[in-house]
């Protein structure tokens, strides 16, 4: 079946360690997302890239870093720098050539630090 | 930037019953899109419906239907006949180039 993978599915992490988020699709589409949702807001979007080696920072991108080397993968980093990491990660991907495409999404890595 | 604001943080709708979820957007495009997304517990974002900005005609579902104004910037929801299976975070979302996403309304299906 098509569709989009996260791993691992609750991921904790210590003061101060990177951590790095896995995802991965095979629904051929050139454009993946990283979102990050907390109680009472909505996703706000974290990176995003278009194609491959190619990628766009977000609204809230500090402390983050991404890398796209293929087109079926997208995984997210979150470094130290991230002053408060424990959220939700949600990661989406859509068909860039249409803009009324639906993003897809998978679901999701709940990350908590300790 | 657009911004997307959904007024009512919970909503209840007894079984069977019908509930709508107000969502406003802020947009000085005319074309655009429009969509609504659930988040049952499992926290899987799935899509709803979506509306073209350019259309007229209110996108409907199933049981699901909007009420697109586009001079107001209003995008509401209706859900007809609730079951049991609704109950979930619904995410009003714009999109232009990105996709912008209010806060989310929490609804409640009472049996």
């Amino acid at each position: 079946d098509g569709g989009i993978t996260q791993s691992p599915k609750y991921l904790f992490r210590k003061e101060g360690q990177n951590v790095t988020l896995s995802c991965e699709q095979n629904l051929n589409h050139d454009a993946m997302y990283w979102y990050r949702q907390d109680p009472g807001q909505g996703l706000r979007l974290i990176y995003y890239s278009q194609i491959v080696n190619d990628f766009q920072k977000g609204d809230i991108a500090e402390g983050y870093s991404v890398s796209r080397e293929k087109k079926e993968s997208f995984p997210l980093t979150v470094t130290s720098a991230q002053k408060n990491p424990t959220a939700f990660y949600l990661c989406a991907s859509s068909d860039r050539g249409r803009r009324n495409n639906e993003q897809f999404f998978g679901p999701g890595t709940r990350l908590t630090v300790l | 930037a657009q911004t997307v604001t959904q007024s009512q943080p919970e909503m209840s709708v007894q079984e069977a019953e019908t509930v709508t979820l107000s969502c406003t957007y802020d947009t000085s495009e005319s074309d655009y899109y429009l969509f609504w997304y659930k988040q049952p517990p499992s926290r899987q974002m799935i899509l709803v419906i979506r509306q073209e900005a350019y259309k007229q005609q209110n996108a409907t579902e199933n049981r699901f239907s909007v009420n697109f104004q586009k001079a107001a910037k209003s995008f509401s929801l209706k859900i007809s006949d609730s079951q049991l299976g609704d109950a979930a975070m619904y995410f009003c979302a714009y999109r232009r180039s990105d996709m912008r996403f209010g806060a989310g309304t929490r609804l409640t299906v009472k049996p």
